[in-house]
């Protein structure tokens, strides 16, 4: 089945500034790229995704980049804001036949004002 | 006008007891979800059922035993609930049938506490 590793763990930013999470796979027929975003108490919520047919995509302050030879893929977050701390995890599907999303470890992502 | 919910939202109990987890979706998914979240966080799917057929089933014991009387409804039940079994339970629908392609969109999540 499909492997995710996600990195940092943790990561402290200082307002303003650019946060970066980076997040490998195994599968390489994984076609989708999905981030969530886990506030404090809170349910995983889709922020961003990416399908394996563009290299890049954004939404105003996030961006995710993929690249499929590598096999890995990226959050960027730009211009942090005190509401971007929560705990971020990265998923791919892999293509186990039985469809299913594997999540990876999650960073816990900290805006220092 | 919730999309997922679940019921309870906080669940403590002694070791030993049998309880239950509803998940109700209003989104007209095909496909739902049973995902447990431990204490670091970690994410892990338990169970996946489209149009209430079960398609995935984890590494579970099977003490735990989902149902889903419609495709709107999938509950947990958990037999025996044991230390270990405490976690924040999250319910997850999505729209295609089994295709992990698609948004999953997430319940409040249930936080079983086990005494």
């Amino acid at each position: 089945g499909e492997n995710v590793e996600q990195h940092p763990s943790t990561l402290s930013v200082q307002e303003g500034d650019s946060a970066v999470i980076k997040c490998t796979y195994s599968d390489s027929a994984s076609n989708y790229f999905p981030w969530y975003k886990q506030e404090l108490g809170k349910r995983p919520q889709l922020i961003i995704d990416i399908r394996s047919n563009v290299g890049e995509k954004k939404d105003q302050r996030i961006a995710v980049t993929l690249n499929k030879t590598a096999k890995h893929f990226s959050l960027h977050i730009t211009e942090t804001q005190p509401e971007d701390s929560a705990v971020y995890f990265c998923a791919a599907p892999g293509r186990d036949g039985n469809e299913k999303l594997t999540f990876g470890t999650g960073t816990r992502l900290t805006i220092i004002p | 006008d919730t999309a997922v919910s679940q019921t309870p939202k906080y669940l403590v109990t002694q070791m030993g007891n049998d309880k239950s987890i509803k998940c109700e979706q209003n989104l007209g998914h095909d496909t739902m979800y049973w995902y447990k979240q431990d204490s670091k966080k970690f994410l892990k799917i338990m169970f996946s059922y489209n149009n209430k057929e079960l398609i995935i089933n984890e590494t579970v014991p099977n003490r735990f035993s989902p149902k889903s009387p419609d495709k709107a409804h999938l509950n947990l039940h958990i037999n025996s609930l044991e230390l270990g079994d405490s976690a924040v339970y999250f319910c997850a629908s999505s729209s295609i049938g089994g295709s992990s392609t698609d948004t999953q969109y997430f319940g409040p999540g249930t936080r079983l506490t086990v005494l």
